[in-house]
């Protein structure tokens, strides 16, 4: 199998906190995970790829600094909303490469977040 | 830019039908393409198709990649209201990065 998940499945916060994000593939080791954004009706972007034991490639327009990235094991990533905003409010899918013929992506269930 | 345009946004159908989802893309070298489910939350897979004219198959669904006019189809026969969700294309480009461009989907919905 392979079976991604994310913790917390939902998350509502205060401006100006910081929520964690968790992506852990459970059954296949990772080198490779990806964060995406999904704002209501629009597609999934890639906000940055996640590499295990280095640090993250963040996409155009992405600011780092924002969204923390860290990819300490084979099986984790976390994502980290620093000071999030009302306008950071999104549904955060991560996946992870589960290396093979065709590289193919997991996509764990996603972590719908609120920021009031 | 690295582009993925699918169509139509949203489509209603009755149990029985057949539909035919539409994906077009411009990307910088093509490596593939991919077809997701998504129903509540994780997309899961579908297809993923890398050369023209081959048709995919499984069980009631079908895809096929037309690389010179840049465009593939995904389709349904028979469809179920199980069937109901967002289908997403996306396009893995060339160039060693294992990135996906997602377009913003098709929402099928099959009433009984």
């Amino acid at each position: 199998g392979a079976v991604v998940s994310q913790h917390p499945s939902r998350v509502i916060c205060k401006s100006g906190t910081s929520v964690k994000i968790e992506c852990r593939s459970l059954d296949f080791q990772a080198t490779t995970m990806f964060w995406y954004r999904q704002f209501p009706k629009q597609s999934l972007m890639l906000m940055a790829t996640s590499n295990e034991g280095s640090k993250a490639t963040y996409e155009q327009g992405v600011e780092k600094d924002k969204f923390l990235i860290n990819h300490a094991s084979l099986t984790l990533s976390t994502l980290t909303v620093t000071s999030a905003h009302p306008e950071d409010s999104s549904f955060y899918i991560c996946s992870a490469r589960k290396r093979g013929v065709n590289n193919e992506q997991f996509f764990g269930p996603g972590t719908r977040l609120t920021v009031l | 830019e690295d582009k993925v345009v699918q169509s139509p946004l949203s489509l209603v159908v009755h149990e029985g039908d057949t539909v035919t989802l539409n994906c077009s893309y411009e990307v910088t070298n093509f490596r593939s393409l991919l077809w997701y489910k998504q129903e509540k939350k994780a997309p899961t897979f579908l297809f993923m198709l890398t050369s023209s004219g081959i048709e995919k198959k499984s069980g009631r669904l079908s895809s096929i990649l037309d690389k010179k006019e840049l465009f593939s189809i995904l389709n349904i026969t028979a469809t179920q209201t199980g069937d109901s969700a967002v289908y997403l294309c996306a396009v893995r480009p060339g160039g060693g990065s294992e990135k996906l461009v997602f377009g913003k989907g098709t929402k099928l919905t099959v009433n009984p």
